[in-house]
């Protein structure tokens, strides 16, 4: 079956410390993959989207990075936490018109 | 590029109230569209979908159609219920091709009260 594994569910972090937020993906090849962020109060913010292994196109500019060591791993990391990473994230797939999403993980920067 | 834009929020209204949260898309090709659903302290859903001009998508008495001529795909309901409160993103995947891009309209908060 296809689904979308991302963890952790929640993080508290403190200001200036590193961040990894892995995302995984099953019953699929050579998805298109996705990170967004959502703000408090806020819409979805698309911060990074891969298309294939090593490919990665950043939406916005940030204190953020992404990576995608396999074709079914997506990776978001930050050498140094701001205050104003705080929030929700979320990855998601794509192919051929499906989409999947991943449950979120709620980030908190103290 | 491709972009959706929903009608702003946030948007209040009493139980079974008539709903309509627009919904316009601009993009090149042929995009299939989606309305997904984030109920309070829950991630995403899929609500509803469709692939193809003058196709109607429906879940759980929700309805949008895809209509090309106005680019758009507003959501409807009839009745809203209390349980409807959540926020509803509207998106598109553009192209007939696996490389389509997700993207979404920036969200529109619904509180229905009792």
């Amino acid at each position: 079956s296809q689904t979308i594994h991302q963890w952790p569910a929640t993080l508290v972090q403190p200001v200036g410390s590193p961040l990894s937020l892995e995302c995984t993906v099953e019953g699929t090849s050579n998805p298109n993959l996705y990170w967004y962020r959502q703000a408090a109060g806020r819409g979805l913010q698309l911060l990074f989207y891969s298309v294939g292994i090593g490919q990665i196109s950043s939406e916005v500019p940030q204190n953020l990075s992404a990576s995608r060591p396999q074709d079914r791993q997506f990776i978001l990391s930050s050498k140094k936490l701001l205050l104003s990473d705080s929030g929700f994230y979320l990855c998601a797939w794509t192919r051929g018109g499906k989409a999947f999403f991943g449950q979120g993980t709620r980030l908190t920067v103290v | 590029g491709d972009s959706v834009t929903q009608m702003e929020g946030p948007v209040t209204l009493s139980e079974e109230a008539f709903l309509t949260i627009n919904c316009t898309y601009t993009a090149t090709g042929y995009p299939s569209l989606f309305w997904y659903v984030q109920y309070p302290g829950e991630g995403l859903q899929l609500l509803l979908k469709a692939t193809k001009a003058d196709d109607k998508g429906s879940n759980k008495g929700f309805e949008a159609t895809y209509r090309k001529e106005t680019t758009s795909f507003h959501l409807e309901k009839g009745s809203v219920q209390v349980s409807d409160s959540a926020v509803y993103f509207c998106a598109l995947i553009n192209g007939g091709t696996s490389y389509g891009k997700l993207t979404f309209g920036q969200g529109t908060i619904l509180t229905v009260h009792p």
